[in-house]
């Protein structure tokens, strides 16, 4: 059983358009995460939930939208896609008592032409 | 800023050989260190995690913590080409605090 999944794996898309990608846990976890690797492998925090509350909101550009309809689903919405929004989004979740284990998700690899 | 630095390496170890892996952190107030290992094209999986001073040992991994020099350590015994990947280091600084930060990573080669 996938304990953490993503969709889709891959993602390539023209600038300017806007795209979705889904996480969903079944770990029965009650934070969740949005991670961007870049080309350069720098793993850095996006976005973070908390029984579906909005926690940690990075310097990230307003165009990104997160949304957690419950606690189990952390949704990421991309509006008017750049170039260098190309990355690897990965998503994680952990216990809110035992926030130091994090479990991510497979990745999705978004291209952006 | 808190900041987390990593030699981005490669590092290259012959099979059997400790590998050492080495990260700094920058935020004085952090008390919790872990380790991360990627495989490429892979999500990052946690492999050590360590809260007080000292040696914490896990099989072949011993983690290595000095908060007063901010310095926190990987080594890796018998090293196996299995062990090749990148060796991502997070930190994260209190208690009830759920932010990890992460270094860019050391990228290991384990030469057979």
């Amino acid at each position: 059983d996938t304990a953490v999944s993503q969709t889709p794996k891959y993602l390539v898309t023209q600038m300017g358009n806007d795209k979705s990608i889904k996480c969903e846990q079944n770990l029965g976890h009650d934070t969740m995460y949005w991670y961007k690797q870049d080309s350069k492998k720098f793993l850095k925090i996006m976005f973070s939930y908390n029984n579906k509350e909005l926690i940690i909101n990075e310097t990230v550009p307003n165009r990104f939208s997160p949304k957690s309809p419950d606690k189990a689903h952390l949704n990421l919405h991309i509006n008017s896609l750049e170039l260098g929004d190309s990355a690897v989004y990965f998503c994680a979740s952990s216990d809110s008592f035992h926030t130091d284990t994090q479990y991510f998700g497979p990745g999705t690899r978004l291209t952006v032409l | 800023q808190k900041e987390v630095e990593q030699n981005s390496g490669p590092l290259s170890v012959p099979e059997g050989a400790i590998a050492s892996l080495n990260c700094t952190y920058s935020d004085r107030v952090s008390q919790s260190f872990f380790w991360y290992r990627q495989y490429s094209g892979k999500s990052p999986e946690l492999i050590m995690s360590i809260y007080s001073n000292g040696d914490k040992e896990d099989g072949r991994f011993t983690a290595q913590l000095n908060k007063a020099s901010q310095y926190v350590s990987l080594l890796i015994r018998d090293s196996q080409p299995s062990d090749s990947a990148t060796y991502l280091c997070a930190v994260k600084s209190g208690a009830g605090s759920y932010q990890l930060t992460f270094g860019k990573g050391t990228k290991l080669s384990v030469i057979p």
